[in-house]
Order: structure tokens, then C-alpha cells, then sequence
């Protein structure tokens, strides 16, 4: 059973407009979310994270909204740029040790000049 | 920084030989590291969660006895594929947390095993 879902596999934009990835999660033990960006071929980095206390994080282009209630969130990119073109993780843990993060399958963002 | 290696980025072996796949930190202490496996189109699934100075704790469907963990020191832990089959071939990631910031994971580049 997937703890963590994102349920587009692909997502196209064009350059300058917003990208909204999204992520739905099932488990309500989790209280940290993180935003992987990965490459192919190389390891994920990460892009930015937000902890249930919070319902929105920012960091320059890249905001972050969570809905506890609905156990939802999303990551908005604007405006995209054609280097944004990557897969993007969505992945959530337990903060209370050293957990393992659950991943979600991942969205290909593909951004059109 | 939080800069973590792995060693070799790729491997080809033949079927039934064994092939060990090493992750550093190189910039901190890792008290956790984790292996992680990724098939195309699908998530990294975790294999198993390894901790230093003890046996590592698989996940449920890994093979202990295929896929070796040893977590010899705070900056390395190496992953033993044991009598390789062209299934395992994948993308094999590890990362590895700071003390405190379980949460917190930096991620190798990854190894891509073939295995013919």
C-alpha cells in the first residue's frame, strides 16, 4: 500500500508560467514533508521541506503548501525555467529518530522554452 | 556541506558474481545511512536502514543474505550484492543523516548496476 502518492507521472509547462506538482499522503503519523529533485542517473537533491506545523514554506521560486486535513501538498514553481525540467520526489517521515523517508513514484516536470 | 559519495557510479558484472558498491560521507559523521533501490518509472524503494556498529535492518521482500550491509564507521557503509542476477541490475542510491536531523538526508549519486 503507498503511504505516498503522486499521482501524475508527468507534467509539461511552459517556461515562465507555474508549475504545481502534487502529493497525497495516507499515513498521519507523518509530520515532516520533503521535495526531491532528481536527474537521471544521480541522486536526488533536495529542494525544500516543511514540517506539519507549518501549512506553507518558501524558498525563492520554490513554495510548498501543506493541507493537513485533506493530507495534501504541493509544490509550486514560478516561473518554471527549462532547468527545472526533472523528476521531482515527494517524500515524508516521522521526525521522532532516524526514520526512513517514504518516497512517492516521482513527477517528470518537463518545461517547454 | 553534506557531501556523500558512492563508489563505483557504475558496474557491470556477470551473472553470479558478487559486487560491493561503497558509500561515504564525506563531511560529517553519518550515525544512519540508508540503501535505497530505484527500478525506471517508479519511486526509490528502501532496502534497508543501516546504523553504525550494528546489523543493518532490511526492509520487507530484501534479501539479508543477497544484499550484504556492513556500516563498518560513522563515514561508510558498503552495500554487497551477493551472486548477482540480470534482475538486481538497477539504480542502487544510499544517503545518510547528520546526528539530530533524522529527517535531514543527503544522497549519493548513485550506482547503476548491469548485470549480464
Amino acid at each position: 500500500d503507498q503511504q505516498v502518492k503522486q499521482n501524475s507521472p508527468s507534467l509539461s509547462v511552459q517556461e515562465g508560467r507555474i508549475s504545481i506538482l502534487n502529493c497525497d499522503y495516507t499515513n498521519s503519523m507523518f509530520d515532516y514533508f520533503l521535495w526531491y529533485k532528481k536527474y537521471p542517473a544521480e541522486g536526488p537533491t533536495f529542494l525544500i521541506s516543511i514540517s506539519s506545523i507549518k501549512d506553507k514554506n518558501e524558498d525563492g521560486r520554490f513554495t510548498v503548501f501543506l493541507n493537513k486535513s485533506a493530507k495534501h501538498l504541493s509544490l509550486h514553481i514560478v516561473p518554471s525555467q527549462p532547468g527545472d525540467s526533472a523528476v521531482y520526489f515527494c517524500a515524508a517521515s516521522v521526525n521522532s529518530g532516524n526514520t526512513p523517508l517514504v518516497f512517492g513514484k516521482g513527477t517528470r516536470l518537463s518545461v517547454i522554452a | 556541506g553534506a557531501v556523500v559519495s558512492q563508489h563505483p557510479s557504475r558496474v557491470i558484472c556477470k551473472s553470479g558474481t558478487s559486487v560491493k558498491i561503497e558509500c561515504r560521507s564525506l563531511d560529517f559523521q553519518a550515525t544512519t545511512m540508508f540503501w535505497y533501490r530505484q527500478f525506471p518509472k517508479q519511486s526509490l524503494m528502501l532496502m534497508a536502514t543501516s546504523n553504525e556498529g550494528s546489523k543493518a535492518t532490511y526492509e520487507q521482500g530484501v534479501e539479508k543474505d543477497k544484499f550484504l550491509i556492513n556500516h563498518a564507521s560513522l563515514t561508510l557503509s558498503t552495500l554487497t550484492v551477493t551472486s548477482a542476477h540480470p534482475e538486481d541490475s538497477s539504480f542502487y542510491i544510499c544517503s545518510a543523516t547528520k546526528p539530530g536531523l533524522a529527517s535531514e538526508q543527503y544522497f549519493g549519486p548513485g550506482t547503476r548496476l548491469t548485470v549480464t
